[in-house]
């Protein structure tokens, strides 16, 4: 079983709409979870760090549950511009590691 | 803006042959790494290093090694290139807080296609 998990879609969003992703890790000492967004042939650009139960910034929402070791993602509004490949991304600190799951791809079209 | 730079977006290289891959932070970071990525693998660790002249295995350093002479600069080399590391490399750096190795988010350069024939 890989490490951190996430469906790797595509996700079809009708453009305006709400998307929502998990990302799964195996390990339960990860401390902290980011959320990059890669475009095609792109390098990841961090979208969101999320230290404690959540975060929030504008349209896009991270929360982590603990208890079921998972961390999803909510898109609200989907605009076009937001078609891209989320990486999800566990640190542990055990190790200092830094644990990349294989990415969502989203599609938003018109 | 971190600005992370890698010294080629694209390069074609020959079996054998030993390759330089460059990477430059402007942001005084003491963290670097090396990735690569793959259709269907997802981003792996090859190298990374927490200071100048340190240096840790990632996931898969085999084939590969690194310098870090200075704190800006992280390099990763092929010593003998092989037409399985046909990949995009990609560098980040990030920043190393007091008192932790830190989980502070990395910072991506734009990456290397690197083709080996």
């Amino acid at each position: 079983r890989k490490e951190v998990e996430q469906d790797p879609g595509p996700f079809n969003v009708p453009e305006g709409a709400t998307v929502a992703f998990n990302c799964t890790y195996s390990n339960s000492a990860s401390q902290s979870f980011f959320w990059y967004r890669q475009d095609c042939r792109k390098e990841p650009k961090l979208l969101m760090s999320v230290y404690s139960s959540g975060n929030e910034d504008g349209r896009f929402t991270a929360q982590l549950n603990r208890a079921s070791q998972y961390i999803s993602l909510l898109i609200r509004d989907s605009k076009l511009s937001d078609s891209a490949t989320y990486l999800c991304v566990a640190f542990k600190a055990a190790g200092n590691k830094l644990t990349f799951g294989g990415g969502t791809r989203v599609l938003v079209k018109p | 803006d971190v600005k992370v730079t890698q010294s080629s977006r694209y390069l074609v290289k020959r079996t054998g042959e030993k390759v330089f891959l460059e990477c430059v932070q402007d942001m005084d970071h003491e963290n670097m790494f090396w990735y690569r990525q793959d259709p269907g693998l997802g981003l792996r660790l090859i190298y990374f290093s927490y200071d100048v002249k340190m240096k840790e295995k990632g996931d898969i350093p085999e084939g590969y090694s690194v310098s870090r002479e200075k704190k800006e600069r992280f390099s990763l080399i092929l010593e003998s290139a092989s037409t399985n590391q046909t990949s995009m490399y990609l560098c980040a750096s990030s920043f190393h807080p007091a008192g932790g190795r830190g989980n502070q988010p990395q910072h991506f350069g734009d990456g290397t296609r690197l083709s080996i024939l």
